[in-house]
Formats: structure tokens, C-alpha cells, sequence
């Protein structure tokens, strides 16, 4: 099975407006951590945010928030007030607690003018 | 610091050649990894050590080679390429205690063979 799953291979959003990415994972151990990365057309990996499995609260760094359903095992990335900029590949990724990552297969958010 | 580092940016072999892909971390982190990205299939785990002396194999890792000499350096070799080979080579590191930055990613070195 999938540790994580991205089912949006592409998405598209206006500007200024805001666009959820969705992530489910699946994993056993009680504690792990959840992490969005950016990936623009330069190829470098962009760490956004960070949830951990028992933090009570949604995780928030400016305009990225993720929303957190730890019944659901659902990590998406909400992205407010969507900016050209942020058009790139977006990755959900899971640290288990062995400290071994693993990744989705990305979601392609193309922001349109 | 210069984070993670990954040499060469660039590389073209031919099928049969023998390569080294470089990584190099500063930050004294116990954890590293090399992942290949190919369009569709996200990144996926070659290789990682979780210190000095210590490698595994993760999801991928037919056709290549690491070791881990020092803490700074995990340099990943691939023994015979083939054009499978071809993709974005990825080396990130982590400390051992989690942190809430996830993994440090180097600049990636895209590997074409022919």
C-alpha cells in the first residue's frame, strides 16, 4: 500500500484565490510527521510546513496551512490568496517514527492570471 | 553553511558507463538519503545511511552503490548505467532527533544516459 497518496496530478487555480491540495497518508506508528514541499520549475525542494501527529492545532506559516484530519489520516495544504509564484509541484511527504521519509507523487498547481 | 551539496549538476554518460554522483552535508546531521525523481513517480528512496558506516537499501536500489565513510559525505555510484537510469538524483539529509524541517535537500543532479 501507499504510505502517501496524491490523487490531484494537476490543478488549477485563479489568482488571489485559494486552492486546497490533498494528501492521505498511512502509517501505523503513532508518532510521525507531515511535511509539504514546493518544487518550482528550478527543481530545488522547498520545505512549506510541518504537522506533527500530536499537535492539537492545524499547522500555519503565512499563507500555507494544512489541514489536519487524523482520523481521516488526511494532511491537505491549503494555500491562501494564490500568487503566479506559486505555481510549481507540491510533494506530501511522512516521517515515520524510524526517521524514514516518504513521498507522494506530487501535485503539478498552475496559478492562472 | 552550505546546507547540502551535489556534484556535478549535470551529467551525460553512455550506457555502460560508471559514475559517481557527490553529495556533501554540513550541518553534522546522522541521517542521509538519495532519491531519483522521474516525471509521474514522485521521489523515491535509492539508498540511505543513518550514520557513519551504516547504509540500507530503500526502494529502489538495483544498480547502484553507496557508502558512508564520514558524516559529511555519502557519495552515491552507479556500476553500470543504463538508459533506466535516467532521471534527477536528489541527496537530503536529516538530524536524528526529527526536527520539524523534514529533510534538507540538495540543488539535484540530472543524470541522462544514452
Amino acid at each position: 500500500a501507499q504510505k502517501i497518496t496524491q490523487t490531484q496530478p494537476g490543478m488549477f487555480v485563479q489568482e488571489k484565490e485559494a486552492v486546497t491540495l490533498d494528501c492521505t497518508y498511512d502509517t501505523s506508528d503513532p508518532s510521525y510527521g507531515l511535511f509539504w514541499y514546493k518544487q518550482p520549475s528550478s527543481g530545488e525542494m522547498i520545505f512549506l510546513i510541518y504537522q506533527g501527529s500530536y499537535d492539537q492545532q492545524n499547522a500555519t506559516e503565512g499563507r500555507y496551512s494544512l489541514n489536519f484530519q487524523k482520523a481521516r489520516k488526511s494532511a491537505n495544504l491549503v494555500i491562501s490568496a494564490s500568487q503566479l509564484g506559486d505555481s510549481a509541484m507540491y510533494f506530501c511527504a511522512m516521517r515515520e517514527a524510524g526517521n524514514q521519509f516518504y513521498f507522494g507523487t506530487g501535485t503539478s498547481l498552475t496559478v492562472i492570471p | 553553511n552550505a546546507g547540502v551539496t551535489q556534484t556535478p549538476k549535470f551529467q551525460v554518460l553512455k550506457t555502460g558507463q560508471s559514475m559517481t554522483l557527490q553529495c556533501a552535508q554540513d550541518m553534522n546531521h546522522e541521517y542521509m538519503s538519495w532519491y531519483r525523481q522521474d516525471p509521474g513517480m514522485g521521489l523515491r528512496l535509492i539508498h540511505y545511511s543513518v550514520g557513519a558506516g551504516i547504509t540500507d537499501q530503500g526502494e529502489v536500489p538495483n544498480g547502484y552503490n553507496v557508502s558512508r565513510s564520514t558524516t559529511e559525505d555519502f557519495p552515491l555510484r552507479l556500476l553500470s548505467a543504463a538508459p533506466s537510469q535516467t532521471s534527477v538524483y536528489f541527496c537530503a539529509s536529516n538530524p536524528s532527533g526529527g526536527g520539524v524541517l523534514g529533510q534538507y535537500f540538495g540543488p539535484g543532479t540530472r543524470l541522462t544516459v544514452t
